[in-house]
């Protein structure tokens, strides 16, 4: 039973840049969660995707944006990057937007801006 | 607005030693999720335990029990007779009950470090 992956691991970027990060579901999820996890804190909600629309959004500008495709993988992407947007992305995926299901963690991708 | 609170920033304890790692929380709705995440080195949350907000059983699991209280909201967590595998981060989280998605709202987490 596959887990939840995410690619790539790491990503160096510079300032101004764009960045795409990418997420496979467990198998069975139909929902993505994104989380931003800046060094020495709690992971932060980004936004949710369920049947290919953004369900949920946390307090991120609309510099973060993303996707979910028709296989319920998704794609987070950033513009414009800047020095605090330096952290750890964790994709979740878990089973229908809504319901109290406990969201999976993939290993997350460590993003980096110079 | 949710909140989660965890005080403990950091506990250090030697090998066999129980550990509890406190958790409060805030929501204003009657229906919600309490969760505990371990987050070791390699940066990958594991999910641990969920409680729904009508069952304040207090539960063991393995090593592993916690105690709910909704009059204190309060959703403490407890290894025993810890080993040092255990030493990681642990995160306890809150889900409320929503039509447009499940969000977690995480607490600051609480470095667990087990000396053999």
């Amino acid at each position: 039973d596959a887990g939840v992956t995410q690619s790539p691991t790491h990503l160096i970027k510079t300032r101004g840049q764009q960045v795409t990060l990418r997420c496979s579901p467990k198998s069975g999820h139909d929902t993505v969660s994104w989380y931003q996890q800046a060094l020495g804190q709690g992971p932060q909600f980004i936004f949710q995707y369920y049947e290919e629309e953004e369900r949920q959004r946390g307090n991120f500008p609309d510099r973060f944006s993303g996707h979910q495709f028709p296989n319920y993988s998704s794609e987070l992407n950033v513009n414009a990057l800047l020095l605090g947007d330096s952290a750890l992305y964790l994709c979740a995926s878990s089973l229908e937007a809504g319901v109290l299901e406990t969201q999976y963690f993939g290993p997350g991708t460590r993003l980096l801006v110079l | 607005a949710q909140k989660v609170t965890q005080a403990q920033t950091e506990i250090s304890v030697v090998e066999k030693e129980d550990v509890t790692l406190d958790c409060v929380y805030e929501t204003r709705d009657t229906t919600y999720y309490l969760f505990w995440y371990k987050q070791p080195p390699s940066g990958e949350l594991v999910f641990l335990i969920r409680r729904n907000s009508f069952d304040e059983q207090n539960e063991i699991s393995g090593r592993y029990s916690w105690n709910f209280q909704k009059s204190t909201s309060s959703f403490n967590f407890t290894i025993t007779a810890s080993q040092v595998v255990d030493s990681a981060v642990y995160f306890c989280a809150l889900s409320e009950h929503a039509a447009a998605g499940n969000k977690l709202t995480f607490g600051g987490g609480t470095r667990v470090l087990v000396k053999p």
